[in-house]
């Protein structure tokens, strides 16, 4: 069963740009979840998409968006890039509800902004 | 608003002791814990975890111990190999498993 996979691995954006991230989640889990690890800090909680529809959002602004498609992958835009969005964006994926077994995550992308 | 803190950004122990990862939390809503491992370049992957209902949990070497009334869980590694030598993350959610918060990390090395 293949798991979690992000694209791309790396990507360097110039400050003011924007960056597209995707995400395929386990076959069958139908909710999606965003995460950003700054260096330095933890996993910050970024959006949760279910069922094509965003369920929460963490404290980010409005720039940080998103998408979930028919398939259940995911989209991660981060729209007027600033030097402090470089990070590490992982994605990950669970069955809607579940109370057990946390998260299988993607090994993620790498976002550098110049 | 940082719900999960884990205080310690590194551990270092010697092969074979114990090693032990606090996590302490803010948020009383919270009643699910997990402990992720993470080696680089690779994500999160999810190690145990430990309902609310109990105060401890275990499988094989690692153990979690929650304490509700201090709002403090952590992760017991016993014996501990060079293999386990990674970052470890505390996470904890309310209700089902969404909008999980996670903590900043605690780095453990194992040495030989």
């Amino acid at each position: 069963e293949a798991g979690v996979t992000q694209s791309p691995t790396h990507l360097i954006k110039t400050r003011g740009q924007q960056a597209t991230l995707r995400c395929s989640p386990i076959s069958g889990h139908t909710s999606v979840y965003w995460y950003q690890q700054a260096l330095g800090l933890g996993l910050q909680f970024l959006l949760w998409y279910d069922e094509g529809e965003e369920r929460n959002r963490g404290n980010f602004p409005p720039r940080f968006s998103g998408r979930q498609f028919p398939n259940y992958s995911s989209e991660l835009n981060v729209n007027a890039l600033e030097l402090e969005d470089s990070a590490l964006y992982l994605c990950a994926s669970s069955l809607f509800g579940t109370a057990s077994g946390g998260y299988t995550f993607g090994s993620g992308t790498r976002l550098t902004v110049v | 608003d940082q719900q999960v803190k884990q205080n310690s950004p590194s551990l270092s122990v010697q092969e074979g002791r114990i090693s032990i990862l606090n996590c302490d939390y803010t948020n009383s809503m919270f009643d699910y814990f997990l402990w992720y491992k993470k080696y680089p370049a690779e994500g999160p992957t999810f190690l145990i975890s430990i309902s609310s209902i109990k105060d401890k949990n275990e499988d094989g070497r690692f153990t979690v111990f929650l304490n509700k009334s201090a709002k403090h869980l952590s992760l017991h590694i016993v014996p501990s190999q060079p293999g386990d030598s990674a970052v470890y993350f505390c996470a904890a959610s309310a209700g089902n498993n969404n909008d999980m918060r996670f903590g900043a990390g605690t780095r453990l090395t194992v040495k030989p």
